[in-house]
């Protein structure tokens, strides 16, 4: 069984320009979460879609957003990066969206902002 | 402030010994997680315990809770030096879903041939 696939894994942008990670969840997971890792702050949550919809946002600005296909395939979306938004972000996927349960982690992709 | 705290940050072992990290929260939780990650790398789930069990084991993993003083601990015993990664705890979100777990800052492991 594939595990969890995101790309690109690395990418260089510069501030004020926008980038787009995808996410392929395990196949039958229909849950999707997202993170930011970065040295200072650790492992942040920035959100979870299930069905298509966006069920937790964590603490970030509406810079950042994503979406989730029919496929559960995720994007998600940051616009005018800024030099803070460097890091690797995480994607996650899980069955279903229930309080327990481990999550399986995709490789990251790494976001140098220039 | 992050709900998991791991001590110590950083850990540096000869290979055969003993690791032992420890991980303390602030609010009630139903089970809490160990994660594992090599060097900028994804996260691989270790184990997970449930607010109703003292301890679990799996292989050379050991990891206890202790719901009334909000800690738990990861043993990992007769360390290889492939076992050099970072560890995390992590906790769900109050009132939150499985996929919004909040994570300590990590221990940093290092395991010397």
């Amino acid at each position: 069984k594939a595990g969890v696939t995101q790309t690109p894994r690395y990418l260089i942008k510069t501030r004020g320009q926008q980038v787009t990670l995808s996410c392929s969840p395990i196949s039958g997971h229909r849950s999707v979460s997202w993170y930011q890792q970065t040295p200072g702050q650790g492992l942040q949550f920035l959100f979870e879609y299930f069905s298509e919809t966006q069920r937790n946002k964590g603490n970030f600005p509406g810079r950042f957003s994503g979406r989730q296909f029919s496929n559960s395939r995720s994007e998600m979306n940051v616009s005018t990066l800024e030099l803070g938004d460097s890091a690797l972000y995480l994607c996650a996927s899980s069955l279903a969206i229930q309080h327990t349960g481990e999550l399986f982690f995709g490789e990251g992709s790494r976001l140098t902002v220039l | 402030s992050q709900q998991g705290e791991e001590d110590p940050q950083a850990l540096s072992i000869q290979e055969g010994e003993n690791a032992t990290m420890n991980c303390s929260y602030k609010t009630s939780i139903n089970n809490l997680q160990w994660y594992r990650q090599n060097s900028g790398r994804g996260l691989v789930h270790l184990i997970l315990i449930r607010s109703n069990e003292r301890e679990k084991h799996s292989g050379r993993l050991r990891v206890t809770l202790d719901t009334s003083k909000k800690s738990s601990s990861l043993l990992i015993t007769a360390s290889r030096a492939a076992d050099t990664a970072s560890y995390f705890c992590a906790t769900p979100h109050y009132g939150g879903s499985q996929g919004n777990l909040i994570f300590g800052k990590g221990t940093k492991l290092s395991v010397k041939p």
